[in-house]
């Protein structure tokens, strides 16, 4: 069955860059697509950019100079780099699955939380 | 982008009841070449991740209980729970996927009265 599972650094210092993996199982990165989508503490959800089966990206504008999402095929990973964080970037991070061209997210991973702070 | 605004934001329910949730976008979700709306719902329970309920705006996911239905088109959309239970306690979003980047409402959250 389809699964994901975030992994990172809980805590990150203001202006440094986060790295998070998302590792996935039951399908092939490469006629599957992986995104990510965040959310601020009690807040809603934004979604960041992902990668899609044939290697091309997509990315939030808001967030497209500051972002790189990459993967590695052969472990079954996803990469998500994001430089010059701030406080308001603090927020649970989610991977999230995409089966077609269509994008609405039907598997999640459990989420990892990501606290900027020094 | 897609402004997606859901209302109300907060719901008191009993079990039992039936409750409607509303979700406005700010241009039409409805594409022409198919005739589908782009509109999905999720729901969040606490501490979990969403759970993807209806695309399509009124097509359920595989397993979710057929008390959860999805209606509208164009630019206003509805998620209606019948006969509310205990396990639906939970924050519900709508997300268009009609045009990038995708953007989801703010929520609603569903409680108990």
């Amino acid at each position: 069955q389809v699964q994901l599972k975030e992994s990172g650094p809980g805590l990150v210092q203001p202006s440094q860059t986060l790295s998070l993996t998302c590792t996935v199982s039951g399908f092939s990165l490469t006629s599957n697509s992986v995104h990510w989508v965040r959310q601020p503490p009690g807040k809603g959800l934004e979604w960041m950019g992902g990668i899609w089966g044939d290697g091309s990206t997509d990315y939030n504008s808001a967030l497209k100079s500051r972002l790189s999402i990459s993967r590695d095929t052969s472990k079954s990973q996803v990469f998500l780099k994001m430089n010059s964080l701030q406080t308001d970037d603090t927020a649970i991070y989610f991977c999230t699955h995409i089966l077609r061209v269509y994008w609405y997210f039907d598997f999640w991973g459990p989420g990892t939380m990501v606290t900027v702070s020094s | 982008d897609i402004v997606m605004t859901q209302s109300p934001s907060s719901l008191a329910v009993s079990a039992g009841e039936t409750v409607t949730i509303n979700c406005k976008s700010s241009q039409s979700l409805l594409y022409s070449g198919n005739q589908k709306n782009y509109l999905a719902w999720y729901q969040q329970k606490p501490g979990q991740s969403p759970k993807l309920l209806i695309y399509w705006a009124s097509t359920r996911q595989s397993g979710v209980p057929d008390r959860f239905i999805g209606s509208g088109s164009g630019t206003d959309f509805t998620l209606t729970i019948s006969s509310v239970q205990a396990e639906d306690l939970a924050i519900y979003y709508c997300q268009q996927y009609y045009d990038t980047p995708p953007t989801f409402g703010g929520g609603t959250k569903l409680e108990l009265k």
